[in-house]
């Protein structure tokens, strides 16, 4: 079973309407992400958690919003989708320890399209 | 804030050739540095990663890269390329104790391999 999971893969929506991304992790890890991918542009960093009670915005917050459930989920919510919000979502996830430390760990990704 | 470039958007190339991607950043501390790699429809993978020491890395699938630090550079290499390296390759930077390990994307190589 994949490490790291998103939910759904595949969202086609309508401006206004909300969206909600769902990550699960099964690593154990404390510490998650959200990242849009558009062409050219790489991976951009939206929100990020170092635990459940921690939530910090990234470089492109402006639209959108999260919500740590549980150590092992992190939620990604578009509130009123537009379409500029088209993009390919990653949920990663990280430790602070061990051999993997410091290294991040993607979800397949959930693309997304807003018409 | 630190940023990431990555000169080449596209590269093609035959089997067996060798690869050379270039990836440059600006901070002016001590940073952490990762190559990932994206096969089509897939989400990204490490392939290989630096934090200190050695400045030849060496990762999988016979992938390397060499950490200059004068230059600022990352630049990834494989001796000889096959069909199946094929994908889009990320570079990133994170600075040591950056809080929430951020990582900063390049912009990606697509690079595609002929038989």
């Amino acid at each position: 079973d994949a490490d790291v999971t998103q939910t759904p893969r595949n969202r086609i929506t309508k401006t206004g309407k909300r969206i909600m991304l769902e990550c699960s992790q099964t690593k154990g890890h404390d510490r998650m992400y959200w990242y849009r991918q558009d062409p050219g542009l790489g991976l951009r960093l939206i929100y990020y958690s170092f635990d459940v009670k921690d939530i910090n915005k990234g470089e492109i917050s402006d639209g959108y919003s999260v919500s740590r459930q549980a150590q092992a989920k992190f939620s990604l919510s578009l509130e009123s989708a537009i379409p500029n919000q088209t993009a390919l979502y990653f949920c990663a996830t990280s430790s602070t320890s061990g051999s993997e430390r410091d290294e991040q760990f993607f979800g397949p990704g959930t693309r997304l399209t807003v018409l | 804030a630190q940023s990431v470039s990555q000169h080449n958007h596209h590269v093609i190339l035959s089997e067996a050739a060798s690869l050379e991607l270039g990836c440059n950043y600006s901070y002016g501390g001590t940073v952490n540095l990762f190559w990932y790699v994206q096969y089509p429809g897939q989400h990204l993978q490490l392939l290989l990663k630096y934090f200190s020491g050695d400045p030849l890395v060496k990762g999988i699938k016979g992938f390397e890269a060499e950490f200059i630090k004068s230059k600022f550079s990352f630049n990834l290499r494989k001796p000889s390329v096959q069909w199946s390296d094929t994908a889009e390759y990320f570079c990133a930077v994170n600075p040591h104790g950056a809080a929430g390990n951020k990582l900063t994307f390049g912009g990606g190589t697509r690079v595609l391999v002929k038989p």
